[in-house]
């Protein structure tokens, strides 16, 4: 069965420095893969997507993403994180036997340190 | 501007009262979800729908109804409104030029049965 894992639950990191957030899927083909942001007390907006190409994608916000098959992987980066980006963040995937669902993580919650 | 709306934004209501979410989509979707989800919890599909006249029941189980009678919109019902149904819920549409799995959500609407 298809899922998804975002190791993480909070993660700290203080204001300037770099980020990775983590999430592994388990899929037998090349999935469809998202990253979202939620802040709080409202709904979830599109940071980026991999379908195919270049494995290394560019969102919204300064993040990126990488896609490393090898290890099932797509985790989010951002060099140099503002207080701003405090929110939830969560990894989907999406398959072609998915019924055009996505299959969503359990969510990683970035605090900010001033 | 195409765009996802939900209404109310928040509501507070009493148990045994029947309630109808609202949400309209203007992007010409023809997949739209709505998913239950628990402060800094993950995203539960209730239901869904691949176009008019189509509706299914998610992962979770709901004793939500849902209609689709026009493409634009996908109103969720709770007969009988209990504690329980706390939540937010969140409405989604996706099928446009980002794919059928590219989903955009609206900002979701919280609801306290009291």
């Amino acid at each position: 069965a298809q899922s998804v894992t975002q190791p993480d639950i909070h993660i700290t990191v203080s204001e300037g420095a770099s980020l990775e957030l983590r999430c592994n899927y388990s899929y037998g083909a090349t999935p469809y893969l998202f990253w979202y942001v939620q802040s709080p007390g409202q709904g979830l907006q599109l940071l980026l997507k991999y379908f195919s190409g270049d494995t290394l994608v560019q969102g919204i916000k300064g993040f990126e993403a990488e896609f490393k098959r090898s290890q099932s992987s797509f985790n989010l980066r951002k060099p140099s994180v503002h207080w701003s980006d405090a929110a939830e963040y969560f990894c989907a995937v999406g398959a072609m036997d998915s019924n055009y669902q996505l299959i969503w993580g359990a969510g990683t919650k970035l605090i900010i340190k001033p | 501007e195409a765009d996802i709306y939900q209404t109310p934004r928040y509501l507070v209501i009493g148990t045994g009262k029947k309630i109808t979410l609202e949400c309209s989509q203007t992007m010409g979707h023809d997949k739209m979800y709505w998913y239950q989800q628990d402060p800094g919890m993950e995203l539960h599909l209730i239901h869904y729908s691949y176009g008019v006249n189509s509706t299914e029941k998610g992962d979770l189980s709901s004793e939500s109804t849902v209609s689709r009678i026009r493409t634009e919109h996908f109103p969720l019902t709770l007969e009988s409104a209990r504690p329980s149904h706390t939540s937010q819920y969140l409405c989604a549409s996706s099928g446009g030029r980002g794919g059928v799995y590219e989903q955009y959500f609206g900002p979701g609407t919280r609801l306290t049965v009291t």
